[in-house]
């Protein structure tokens, strides 16, 4: 079984600062997707980003990037100029492209942002 | 743009009683899906559907029933609710043929007592 594991359970950042989220998966698939969902107090799960595994390139949405290392099955969340409204839990996920559709999701990081 | 929508946002209940959550998506995603979070364990699935008439258990499916019979609709049943079922549960649909990404409707807290 596909297994997500987010080993910070929680991260706090200074305003303006750049922070960087970890997250490893366990596959022997070579095809599929990562995801990062932002969770703020509201409880509302928001897509930040995404990435296909195929692609080389690391994924970028305005002020966050990944660092995505297949060999490794390392997919790292970048928050750059982090601000006060990115104060949230932040899930990494994973889905197959080929058994169940299924999402597997990490235990989470809560990211506090410091005025 | 309404996108998922979840009921009730909040409820309380007695150890034994029975409820539904409503859940209804406007964006004629085949895949739905609901799943609790609990603090520390991260979203684990419970039940999901493929299409109407089509569904399969997650990972948590014990004491909790669902039904798909019609593509915006997937109702999620607690038969009798435990203390062990008190959890924030979502419900979340995407299309099978895109990259497929989740839309989460805004959760319902659920308290057995």
């Amino acid at each position: 079984a596909q297994t997500v594991t987010q080993s910070q359970p929680e991260m706090s950042v200074q305003e303006a600062e750049t922070v960087t989220l970890s997250c490893t998966y366990d596959t022997s698939e070579s095809d599929y997707y990562l995801f990062w969902y932002k969770q703020p107090p509201s409880r509302q799960m928001i897509l930040v980003i995404r990435q296909e595994a195929y692609k080389q390139q690391n994924a970028t949405e305005n002020r966050f990037s990944v660092n995505f290392q297949k060999a490794a099955k390392s997919f790292s969340l970048k928050i750059s100029d982090s601000q006060l409204g990115d104060a949230a839990m932040y899930f990494c996920a994973y889905r197959n492209t080929n058994t169940g559709n299924q999402f597997y999701f990490g235990t989470g990081t809560s990211l506090t942002v410091i005025p | 743009n309404a996108g998922v929508t979840q009921t009730p946002k909040f409820q309380v209940l007695k150890t034994g009683q029975s409820m539904t959550l409503q859940c209804a998506q406007d964006m004629n995603h085949e895949y739905m899906s609901w799943y609790r979070q609990d603090p520390g364990m991260g979203l684990r699935l419970i039940h999901y559907s493929v299409g109407a008439g089509i569904t399969d258990q997650g990972e948590v499916p014990n004491g909790y029933n669902v039904s798909r019979s019609t593509t915006e609709d997937f109702p999620l049943r607690l038969l009798s609710a435990a203390p062990s079922q008190t959890s924030v549960y979502f419900c979340a649909s995407r299309s099978l043929y895109y990259t497929g990404e989740l839309f989460f409707g805004e959760g319902s807290r659920l308290t057995v007592l």
